[in-house]
C-alpha cells in the first residue's frame, strides 16, 4: 500500500458525460501528479500540483482540469467525454515540489470506461 | 523530449530462473525509478536510482547515469513476478517520462 488513495476504483459513463476522480496523497506529501494510461499512449504525465498551485502542465487536454484544495486532496476533473478518454487514471504524491530526491508514488487508479 | 526505450519488450521466463530488464534513456536524469505494474493494474514502486546500484530481497538495479541507461535484476523468479515492468525518468520537469515496459510472464 502506498499510502496514496483513489476513488473511485471503477467509473463507468457515456459520451459527452463529466466526472471528477479524487485522490488523497499520502501523509505529509504536498505534491500531487495525474497520469493517464490509455493502451495506445501508454503512461503520460498530466499536470502536476505543489500545495494548491499548478507547477507542471503535461499532456492535459482542455477538456480535462484539476485542482488541489487546501487540505491537499486533488481532483481531476474530465468533460465532454469521448470515448477515446477510456484509460486509468493514476494519481501519485511526493514530498516535494521536484527534483532529484522527489520518489513518486502511485495509487491504486481509477479505470475510466466511456461507452 | 527524453526517450526513454526499455528491452526487451517481452520476456517468458520458468519460474525459478534469472532475469535482466534494460532501459535507456536519451538524456541526463535527476530521478530514475523502476515500477511493477502487477495484473490488477496498480504500479508498485520497487526503486528510486538515479545513479549507483541499490538491492531488496530477489530484485536489484544498476543505473549508470554518464552511459545513460538502467537494469533490473530479477534472480529466482516467481509466478507473482509477472507483470509489466516499467522504467520512469525525470530530467528536473517534475514529470515522470515512462518507458513502454517488459512484460514478463512467469510460468510455474
Amino acid at each position: 500500500d502506498s499510502g496514496v488513495t483513489q476513488t473511485p476504483k471503477h467509473l463507468i459513463t457515456a459520451t459527452g458525460q463529466r466526472v471528477t476522480l479524487r485522490c488523497s496523497p499520502r501523509s505529509g506529501d504536498l505534491s500531487v501528479y495525474w497520469y493517464q494510461q490509455s493502451l495506445d499512449q501508454g503512461l503520460q504525465f498530466l499536470i502536476q500540483y505543489y500545495n494548491g498551485e499548478e507547477r507542471a502542465k503535461g499532456n492535459i487536454l482542455e477538456r480535462f482540469s484539476a485542482q488541489q484544495f487546501p487540505d491537499l486532496h486533488s481532483e481531476l476533473n474530465l468533460s465532454s467525454l469521448e470515448l477515446g478518454d477510456s484509460a486509468l487514471y493514476f494519481c501519485a504524491s511526493s514530498s516535494s515540489a521536484g527534483g532529484s530526491t522527489d520518489t513518486q508514488y502511485f495509487g491504486p487508479g481509477t479505470r475510466l470506461t466511456v461507452l | 523530449g527524453i526517450q526513454v526505450e526499455q528491452s526487451p519488450p517481452d520476456l517468458i521466463l520458468q519460474e525459478g530462473a534469472n532475469s535482466t530488464l534494460r532501459c535507456n534513456f536519451s538524456d541526463s536524469v535527476n530521478n530514475l525509478q523502476w515500477f511493477h505494474q502487477n495484473p490488477w493494474g496498480q504500479l508498485i514502486n520497487l526503486f528510486y536510482i538515479p545513479s549507483g546500484t541499490k538491492q531488496n530481497g530477489r530484485l536489484s538495479a544498476t543505473t549508470v547515469a554518464t552511459e545513460r541507461y538502467s537494469l533490473l535484476y530479477i534472480s529466482s523468479s516467481q509466478t507473482t513476478d509477472s507483470g509489466v515492468y516499467f522504467c520512469a525518468v525525470d530530467t528536473g520537469r517534475r514529470a515522470l517520462t515512462f518507458g513502454s515496459g517488459t512484460r514478463l510472464q512467469v510460468q510455474p
